[in-house]
């Protein structure tokens, strides 16, 4: 059974930063394209990043360039986003997905706020 | 950036009634390849979103067979052939073809 389990989440002033990371079971992690999606609360979805398999390749969307950095470690089956000069608008529950995405974590709440 | 429109964007439907959801792309979601980069899904209340459909009418793994997409170029359409109480939830487009990906706003879909 694929699961993807997202932790880090939690309650930073602005320009804080936190280290969202996600542990993936139950399949090739080393396989798939990896992303990360982003959901303010009560409102709709936002693609944030996604990364290659291998790592070679990044895409954020322009909202969070230079501010928010995705990685992954295969050998631990884990994908991580480095959030930094974080703003009130990042907040939301941050997902971690499968290429597609076919698949998603349960999410990790960032809540920036003074 | 694609913009995804869903209409409606709240919709009341009677159990055993069929539904239907549309989603228009600002641009043709033609890719390159020939594929159509167009995804549902399906979001409960409470729950991480849960993919039914790609590829515009490709059903997911588990899905029922009362959900089908259909569409090409910028029109898009989600249907449920009859509404099911566990059907209740918000329903989003999604474009893949061009970066970034983006949804549409959503819509709710609520038992009568």
């Amino acid at each position: 059974e694929v699961q993807l389990v997202e932790s880090g989440g939690g309650l930073v002033q602005p320009g804080g930063s936190l280290r969202l990371s996600c542990v993936a079971s139950g399949f090739t992690f080393s396989s798939y394209w990896m992303s990360w999606v982003r959901q303010a609360p009560g409102k709709g979805l936002e693609w944030v990043a996604k990364i290659k398999q291998d790592g070679s390749e990044k895409y954020y969307v322009d909202s969070v360039k230079g501010r928010f950095t995705i990685s992954r470690d295969n050998a631990k089956n884990s994908l991580y986003l480095q959030v930094n000069s974080l703003r009130v608008e990042d907040t939301a529950v941050y997902y971690c997905a499968r290429q597609g995405p076919g698949y998603w974590g349960q999410g990790t709440l960032v809540t920036v706020s003074s | 950036d694609v913009v995804m429109t869903q209409s409606p964007l709240s919709l009341p439907v009677t159990l055993g009634q069929p539904a239907s959801v549309s989603c228009r792309s600002s641009q043709s979601l033609v890719y390159s390849d020939g594929n159509t980069y167009l995804t549902w899904f399906q979001q409960r209340p409470g729950q991480s979103p849960r993919r039914l459909i790609y590829k515009v009418s490709n059903r997911d793994s588990g899905v029922p067979d009362r959900f089908s997409g259909s569409g090409s170029g910028t029109d898009f359409t989600l249907k449920i052939s009859r509404v099911e109480a566990e059907d209740a939830g918000i329903y989003y487009c999604m474009q893949a073809t061009h970066w970034p990906p983006t949804f549409g706003q959503g819509t709710k879909v609520e038992i009568k």
